[in-house]
């Protein structure tokens, strides 16, 4: 899997937009690029995946430039709720290839 | 969208015995399955990749002596740890990759908390 960079940590505020940008120079062209979130004590949800250009779904949108170098997670109105860590795959997810965890980003919403 | 059902959730058991933990795809297959270990404030850290019906592929460092993983079928993983000692104490997490899969979206299990003592 192509190495990602994400912040450590990021906060905000209840309403506003939450982007978190990831890193991954090293992407290949089968690869494609997956979010998570996990909350404490529990294990990672999927988010939204992309491949190129925009993606959007009822929770996220993500944006990924023409040359694919890196991606940002777009969260719309965050709230309380969406303080999480967030995690930026990339891979192509051929059968038997690993699934491996960067640092990933932990979020704080405030009031 | 598909689901992982891990259990146990919870688990507290002696220094020297086994524990054994289930990660089951409800409703799809799984040709992979991944189990992963988290320390508090800590990423996940894959410990084994596994395929229905193989040996399970260990991530260096990981003793497979003592962290054994069986994937007899397209929908259960068990991850049986054992001799268990206070260092092994973790938050364990397994996610499945479904059948014809072409993406790294997978699906993973609410966690399992382990407690040595």
């Amino acid at each position: 899997l192509a190495k990602t960079t994400q912040p450590i940590s990021m906060d905000s505020y209840e309403g506003q937009e939450v982007n978190i940008t990831c890193s991954h120079n090293n992407i290949a062209t089968n690869d494609y690029i997956t979010w998570y979130q996990q909350f404490p004590s529990q294990g990672p949800r999927f988010i939204i995946q992309g491949y190129k250009t925009k993606v959007t779904n009822e929770v996220a949108s993500l944006f990924i430039p023409a040359d694919r170098k890196s991606s940002t997670l777009s969260l719309p109105r965050v709230s309380l709720s969406d303080t999480a860590v967030y995690y930026c795959l990339v891979g192509d997810g051929a059968a038997g290839n690993k699934l491996t965890f960067g640092g990933g980003t932990r979020v704080l919403v405030k009031p | 969208g598909a689901v992982v059902s891990q259990h146990p959730s919870r688990v507290i058991c002696k220094s020297g015995t086994s524990v054994k933990i289930e990660c089951r795809s409800l409703d799809f297959q799984a040709t992979t399955m991944f189990w992963y270990r988290q320390f508090p404030k800590q990423s996940l850290m894959l410990m084994a990749t596994s395929n229905e019906g193989s040996k399970a592929t260990y991530e260096q460092g990981v003793e497979k002596d003592k962290f054994l993983i069986n994937h007899a079928s397209l929908t259960l993983s068990t991850l049986t740890v054992t001799s268990a000692h206070p260092e092994d104490s973790s938050f364990y997490i397994c996610s499945a990759r479904k059948v014809g899969g072409t993406n790294t979206e997978a699906f993973f299990g609410q966690g399992t908390r382990l407690t040595v003592v």
